[in-house]
């Protein structure tokens, strides 16, 4: 039972490089989301997906773009990579907070942009 | 803006040796407080939901419990298993119903 599963674990990309974080789910949830966790600071939400076709933005949206086919995916694109961006990247599902679900996290994405 | 404070930052204790973190929040209507706790290169793995002031949830040598403003996450005699950094997490009244407002952790290390 794999859950969340996030690729790639490691990343290092230059400054205006674009690159996908991939994101995949077998826990048959229609909610996704996707944060970004800074070394003494916070998870902060970037974008959710309450199903397939339908995003919405979170705390900090800018320099990201997402996009939601199917249930199972929720790929995590940044174009114009900037070192503001490194960070580490965290995917989780949830069946959904107004039904009191909580939220299923991957492994994280490690991403340093140089 | 709603504000998740959790303390102390960091927090070392021998096996054996209780203690408790703090999780405050300035939300008004809190709609659910999550505990999570995460190892080091893992993601958060899921612990505990709290809905109402009075509410308290157990799992092993963890106890969470739930005022008005501030919830408290109790370890009773830890092992050094138990070291990782505890996340607290709220679900405000407002906005996005599926947004959480995380604080920033407390990072537990418990010495054997």
């Amino acid at each position: 039972n794999a859950g969340v599963t996030q690729t790639p674990k490691f990343r290092i990309l230059k400054i205006g490089q674009s690159m996908t974080l991939q994101c995949t789910q077998d826990m048959n949830h229609n909610y996704m989301y996707w944060y970004r966790q800074d070394p003494g600071m916070g998870l902060k939400l970037i974008y959710y997906s309450v199903g397939a076709g339908i995003t919405d933005k979170g705390e900090v949206p800018n320099g990201y773009n997402v996009s939601r086919s199917t249930t199972e995916d929720f790929p995590l694109r940044l174009e114009l990579a900037a070192p503001s961006q490194t960070s580490v990247y965290f995917c989780a599902t949830s069946g959904g907070l107004l039904s009191n679900q909580p939220q299923h996290f991957g492994d994280g994405t490690r991403l340093s942009i140089l | 803006e709603d504000q998740v404070t959790q303390s102390p930052e960091a927090l070392r204790l021998q096996e054996g040796e209780s203690s408790s973190l703090n999780c405050s929040y300035t939300v008004s209507g809190l709609r659910g407080l999550f505990w999570y706790r995460q190892d080091p290169g893992k993601g958060p793995e899921f612990l505990f939901t709290l809905y109402s002031a009075g509410e308290e949830k157990e799992k092993e040598r963890l106890k969470a419990t739930l005022t008005k403003k501030e919830s408290f996450l109790h370890i009773t005699a830890p092992k050094p298993e138990d070291s990782a950094t505890y996340l607290c997490a709220v679900r405000p009244p407002k906005g996005g119903s599926e947004k959480l407002v995380f604080g920033k952790g407390t990072k537990l290390t418990v010495n054997p």
